[in-house]
């Protein structure tokens, strides 16, 4: 079975700093790879997946992640963070198109102005 | 991207009550759906998937006689939590899955529903 971690549950970063919320799997197959971002009391939102391809994935908002097959990784990367950038985000594995997706417990990435 | 709504979008009853949540995509069918429980600063847990004209099928340690799952058409599902106790309280999210081309596919979220059972 696939899992996923995220080693940071929060991260405090300064308003046009960068940033990265890291992501490590666990499978032994291949798999495709998700970021979500949710705001308060709202469902969530695809940012970025990969599929198959380019390792370098480019999302919405400035966001993008790459994937790392040798450390098993997906960290998800923003050279410059904004206010409304202050959310959670849960990064997600699936082995397939007709596999459950398996959810990391999130970071929460707060922005200070 | 495609929409899926869910109603309501928050609820609250007494202990013993049974509510339903409504899942809906709005433009597009759907012929998988997913019901996930979040708690409080937790992950989504996948409660249970839901294939249309079919029995949903339930993950480890989930109630199926609790949470009733019905996906009449290709555009609703439904979840009905039976008898609700405190314990239930939680925010209840749907998704629903569009495959295209028969390899890409992703998973739409409805907005959530926030259970409440006093």
């Amino acid at each position: 079975a696939q899992s996923v971690t995220q080693l940071d549950s929060q991260v405090p970063v300064f308003e046009e700093a960068p940033v990265e919320l890291r992501c490590n799997y666990s499978s032994s197959v291949s798999v495709y790879l998700f970021w979500y971002v949710q705001y308060p009391n709202q469902g969530l939102q695809l940012l970025l997946k990969y599929l198959s391809g380019s390792t370098l994935v480019k999302g919405i908002n400035g966001f993008e992640a790459e994937f790392n097959k040798s450390q098993t990784s997906f960290h998800l990367r923003k050279p410059s963070v904004h206010i409304s950038d202050t959310a959670e985000y849960f990064c997600a594995v699936s082995l397939g198109g007709y596999q459950k997706v398996t959810f990391g417990i999130g970071t929460k990435l707060q922005v200070i102005p | 991207g495609a929409v899926v709504s869910q109603h309501p979008s928050w609820v609250i009853c007494k202990s013993g009550t049974s509510v339903k949540i409504e899942c809906r995509s709005l433009d597009f069918q759907a012929t998988t759906m997913f019901w996930y429980r979040q708690f409080p600063k937790q992950s989504l847990m996948l409660m249970a998937t839901s294939n249309e004209g079919s029995k949903a099928t339930y993950e480890q340690g989930v109630e199926k006689d609790k949470f009733l799952i019905n996906h009449a058409s290709l555009t609703l599902s439904t979840l009905t939590v039976t008898s609700a106790h405190p314990e239930d309280s939680s925010f209840y999210i749907c998704s629903a899955r569009v495959v295209a081309g028969g390899i890409i596919y992703e998973q739409f979220f409805g907005p959530g529903t926030r259970l409440t059972v006093l």
